[in-house]
Protein backbone atom coordinates (compact mmCIF):
# COMPACT_ATOMS: atom_id res chain seq x y z
CA UNK A 1 0.00 0.00 0.00
CA UNK A 2 1.36 3.37 -1.03
CA UNK A 3 2.48 5.39 2.14
CA UNK A 4 3.85 9.18 2.72
CA UNK A 5 7.18 9.25 3.76
CA UNK A 6 9.08 11.87 5.64
CA UNK A 7 13.04 12.87 6.19
CA UNK A 8 14.06 12.68 8.73
CA UNK A 9 12.73 10.77 11.47
CA UNK A 10 14.40 12.72 14.16
CA UNK A 11 16.72 16.25 13.79
CA UNK A 12 18.33 18.30 16.31
CA UNK A 13 19.04 21.65 15.33
CA UNK A 14 20.45 24.72 17.63
CA UNK A 15 17.86 27.65 18.46
CA UNK A 16 18.31 30.24 14.90
CA UNK A 17 19.68 27.54 12.76
CA UNK A 18 17.47 26.58 9.68
CA UNK A 19 15.53 23.49 8.82
CA UNK A 20 14.16 21.65 6.12
CA UNK A 21 11.36 19.08 6.40
CA UNK A 22 10.80 16.92 3.70
CA UNK A 23 7.96 14.68 2.73
CA UNK A 24 7.16 12.27 -0.37
CA UNK A 25 3.30 12.29 -0.69
CA UNK A 26 1.97 9.21 -2.27
CA UNK A 27 1.99 9.37 -6.20
CA UNK A 28 -1.46 10.44 -7.46
CA UNK A 29 -2.16 13.04 -4.54
CA UNK A 30 -2.52 16.94 -5.11
CA UNK A 31 -3.10 18.45 -1.81
CA UNK A 32 -0.42 18.53 0.70
CA UNK A 33 -0.57 19.97 4.52
CA UNK A 34 1.71 19.72 7.54
CA UNK A 35 0.46 19.49 10.73
CA UNK A 36 2.61 19.58 14.14
CA UNK A 37 2.05 17.99 17.58
CA UNK A 38 4.04 19.80 20.63
CA UNK A 39 4.80 16.93 22.96
CA UNK A 40 1.55 16.29 25.29
CA UNK A 41 -0.35 18.35 23.23
CA UNK A 42 -2.82 18.49 20.33
CA UNK A 43 -2.08 17.72 16.52
CA UNK A 44 -2.09 21.39 14.95
CA UNK A 45 -2.52 22.09 11.31
CA UNK A 46 0.31 24.60 10.16
CA UNK A 47 -0.89 24.87 6.21
CA UNK A 48 -2.26 23.33 3.22
CA UNK A 49 -0.72 23.71 -0.57
CA UNK A 50 -2.56 22.63 -3.64
CA UNK A 51 -1.22 23.75 -7.31
CA UNK A 52 1.91 25.16 -6.11
CA UNK A 53 0.20 27.91 -4.21
CA UNK A 54 -0.67 27.82 0.06
CA UNK A 55 -4.13 27.32 0.20
CA UNK A 56 -4.62 27.64 4.00
CA UNK A 57 -2.83 28.79 6.48
CA UNK A 58 -2.88 28.93 10.21
CA UNK A 59 -1.85 31.63 13.06
CA UNK A 60 1.35 29.39 13.80
CA UNK A 61 2.66 29.57 10.24
CA UNK A 62 4.27 32.97 10.35
CA UNK A 63 7.17 34.40 8.29
CA UNK A 64 9.55 31.80 9.59
CA UNK A 65 7.80 29.30 7.63
CA UNK A 66 7.98 27.93 4.00
CA UNK A 67 6.83 25.51 2.24
CA UNK A 68 7.57 24.37 -1.66
CA UNK A 69 7.27 21.24 -3.92
CA UNK A 70 11.20 22.14 -5.20
CA UNK A 71 10.75 18.90 -7.45
CA UNK A 72 7.33 17.88 -8.52
CA UNK A 73 8.11 15.08 -6.42
CA UNK A 74 8.96 16.21 -2.57
CA UNK A 75 6.86 18.45 -0.22
CA UNK A 76 8.97 20.54 2.26
CA UNK A 77 8.85 22.55 5.27
CA UNK A 78 11.25 25.16 5.88
CA UNK A 79 11.53 27.18 9.15
CA UNK A 80 13.68 30.16 8.86
CA UNK A 81 15.25 30.45 12.23
CA UNK A 82 14.30 27.94 14.84
CA UNK A 83 12.95 28.96 18.28
CA UNK A 84 12.60 26.68 21.22
CA UNK A 85 9.34 26.27 20.93
CA UNK A 86 9.32 25.13 17.13
CA UNK A 87 10.37 21.48 18.90
CA UNK A 88 7.50 19.26 18.13
CA UNK A 89 6.86 16.47 16.09
CA UNK A 90 5.83 17.57 12.32
CA UNK A 91 3.48 15.53 10.34
CA UNK A 92 2.91 15.79 5.97
CA UNK A 93 -0.55 14.85 5.09
CA UNK A 94 -1.75 14.05 2.02
CA UNK A 95 -4.90 13.62 -0.64
CA UNK A 96 -6.42 13.27 -3.94
CA UNK A 97 -8.85 15.68 -5.44
CA UNK A 98 -12.37 15.65 -3.79
CA UNK A 99 -13.38 17.46 -0.95
CA UNK A 100 -14.34 14.56 0.95
CA UNK A 101 -11.35 12.63 0.85
CA UNK A 102 -8.91 11.15 3.16
CA UNK A 103 -6.21 12.87 4.32
CA UNK A 104 -2.79 10.59 4.91
CA UNK A 105 -0.49 10.77 7.19
CA UNK A 106 3.38 10.21 7.28
CA UNK A 107 5.11 8.89 10.56
CA UNK A 108 6.39 12.42 11.45
CA UNK A 109 9.90 14.00 11.76
CA UNK A 110 10.38 14.77 15.39
CA UNK A 111 12.26 18.61 15.63
CA UNK A 112 14.34 18.97 19.17
CA UNK A 113 15.70 22.64 18.93
CA UNK A 114 18.31 23.24 21.61
CA UNK B 1 -14.57 27.86 14.35
CA UNK B 2 -14.57 23.99 14.71
CA UNK B 3 -13.40 22.24 17.92
CA UNK B 4 -12.74 18.91 19.29
CA UNK B 5 -12.65 17.48 22.95
CA UNK B 6 -12.12 14.22 23.64
CA UNK B 7 -12.81 14.13 27.82
CA UNK B 8 -10.70 11.00 28.59
CA UNK B 9 -6.74 11.61 28.31
CA UNK B 10 -6.20 7.81 29.42
CA UNK B 11 -8.21 4.42 29.23
CA UNK B 12 -6.92 1.62 30.85
CA UNK B 13 -9.12 -1.69 29.57
CA UNK B 14 -8.44 -5.76 29.52
CA UNK B 15 -7.94 -7.69 27.02
CA UNK B 16 -10.82 -9.13 25.83
CA UNK B 17 -13.25 -6.17 27.25
CA UNK B 18 -14.93 -3.59 25.04
CA UNK B 19 -13.85 -0.27 24.80
CA UNK B 20 -15.74 3.33 24.34
CA UNK B 21 -13.55 6.66 23.30
CA UNK B 22 -15.68 9.80 23.66
CA UNK B 23 -15.17 12.56 21.15
CA UNK B 24 -17.62 16.05 21.35
CA UNK B 25 -17.26 18.32 18.05
CA UNK B 26 -18.01 22.07 17.45
CA UNK B 27 -18.97 22.98 14.08
CA UNK B 28 -20.97 25.34 12.43
CA UNK B 29 -22.20 23.46 9.50
CA UNK B 30 -22.43 19.13 8.41
CA UNK B 31 -19.62 17.73 9.81
CA UNK B 32 -16.99 15.27 8.64
CA UNK B 33 -15.78 13.34 11.03
CA UNK B 34 -12.44 11.32 11.14
CA UNK B 35 -10.73 8.54 13.76
CA UNK B 36 -6.86 7.87 13.83
CA UNK B 37 -4.96 5.76 15.78
CA UNK B 38 -1.24 6.36 16.34
CA UNK B 39 1.29 4.05 17.65
CA UNK B 40 4.42 4.59 19.45
CA UNK B 41 6.50 5.93 17.08
CA UNK B 42 4.30 5.85 13.44
CA UNK B 43 2.14 8.13 12.08
CA UNK B 44 -1.34 8.83 12.25
CA UNK B 45 -3.36 5.95 10.63
CA UNK B 46 -7.03 6.24 9.38
CA UNK B 47 -9.52 4.20 11.82
CA UNK B 48 -13.19 4.95 10.20
CA UNK B 49 -14.90 8.36 8.78
CA UNK B 50 -18.27 9.63 8.42
CA UNK B 51 -19.26 12.23 5.95
CA UNK B 52 -23.25 11.22 5.55
CA UNK B 53 -25.89 8.67 5.79
CA UNK B 54 -25.78 5.74 8.25
CA UNK B 55 -24.74 7.02 11.74
CA UNK B 56 -22.80 3.95 12.36
CA UNK B 57 -19.71 3.52 10.59
CA UNK B 58 -17.55 0.62 10.16
CA UNK B 59 -13.68 0.82 10.01
CA UNK B 60 -10.88 -0.87 10.25
CA UNK B 61 -9.51 -3.05 13.15
CA UNK B 62 -13.09 -4.40 14.41
CA UNK B 63 -13.89 -0.54 15.21
CA UNK B 64 -16.89 1.45 15.06
CA UNK B 65 -17.88 4.93 15.41
CA UNK B 66 -21.17 6.18 15.85
CA UNK B 67 -22.61 9.95 15.24
CA UNK B 68 -25.43 11.45 17.08
CA UNK B 69 -25.93 15.17 15.80
CA UNK B 70 -28.02 15.54 18.47
CA UNK B 71 -25.24 15.30 21.25
CA UNK B 72 -22.59 16.61 19.16
CA UNK B 73 -20.87 13.03 19.41
CA UNK B 74 -18.67 10.50 17.69
CA UNK B 75 -17.15 8.05 19.74
CA UNK B 76 -15.37 5.10 18.74
CA UNK B 77 -16.20 1.73 20.26
CA UNK B 78 -14.57 -1.95 19.98
CA UNK B 79 -16.21 -4.81 21.20
CA UNK B 80 -13.34 -6.66 22.46
CA UNK B 81 -10.10 -5.28 23.08
CA UNK B 82 -6.90 -7.08 21.85
CA UNK B 83 -3.38 -5.96 22.88
CA UNK B 84 -2.62 -4.77 19.61
CA UNK B 85 -5.24 -1.88 20.22
CA UNK B 86 -2.72 -0.22 22.83
CA UNK B 87 -2.13 3.36 21.33
CA UNK B 88 -3.43 6.58 21.19
CA UNK B 89 -6.73 7.42 19.57
CA UNK B 90 -7.40 10.95 17.84
CA UNK B 91 -10.75 12.24 16.99
CA UNK B 92 -10.70 15.14 13.92
CA UNK B 93 -13.12 16.88 12.87
CA UNK B 94 -12.76 18.18 9.07
CA UNK B 95 -13.60 21.65 7.15
CA UNK B 96 -13.96 21.51 3.68
CA UNK B 97 -14.28 24.75 2.13
CA UNK B 98 -11.86 25.61 -0.88
CA UNK B 99 -8.97 23.32 -1.22
CA UNK B 100 -8.14 23.60 2.55
CA UNK B 101 -10.12 20.78 3.94
CA UNK B 102 -7.90 20.91 7.19
CA UNK B 103 -8.40 18.82 9.75
CA UNK B 104 -9.02 19.65 13.57
CA UNK B 105 -7.97 17.09 16.42
CA UNK B 106 -8.83 16.33 19.33
CA UNK B 107 -6.51 16.07 22.40
CA UNK B 108 -6.56 12.43 22.04
CA UNK B 109 -7.01 9.27 24.12
CA UNK B 110 -4.00 7.11 25.07
CA UNK B 111 -5.47 3.77 25.43
CA UNK B 112 -3.62 1.22 27.88
CA UNK B 113 -4.32 -3.00 27.67
CA UNK B 114 -3.98 -4.73 30.23
CA UNK B 115 -3.46 -8.80 30.59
Amino acid sequence: EPEVTQTPSHQVTQMGQEVILRCVPISNHLYFYWYRQILGQKVEFLVSFYNNEISEKSEIFDDQFSVERPDGSNFTLKIRSTKLEDSAMYFCATRTSGTMETQYFGPGTRLLVL
Amino acid sequence: AQSVTQPDIHITVSEGASLELRCNYSYGATPYLFWYVQSPGQGLQLLLKYFSGDTLVQGIKGFEAEFKRSQSSFNLRKPSVHWSDAAEYFCAVGAFGAAGNKLTFGGGTRVLVKP
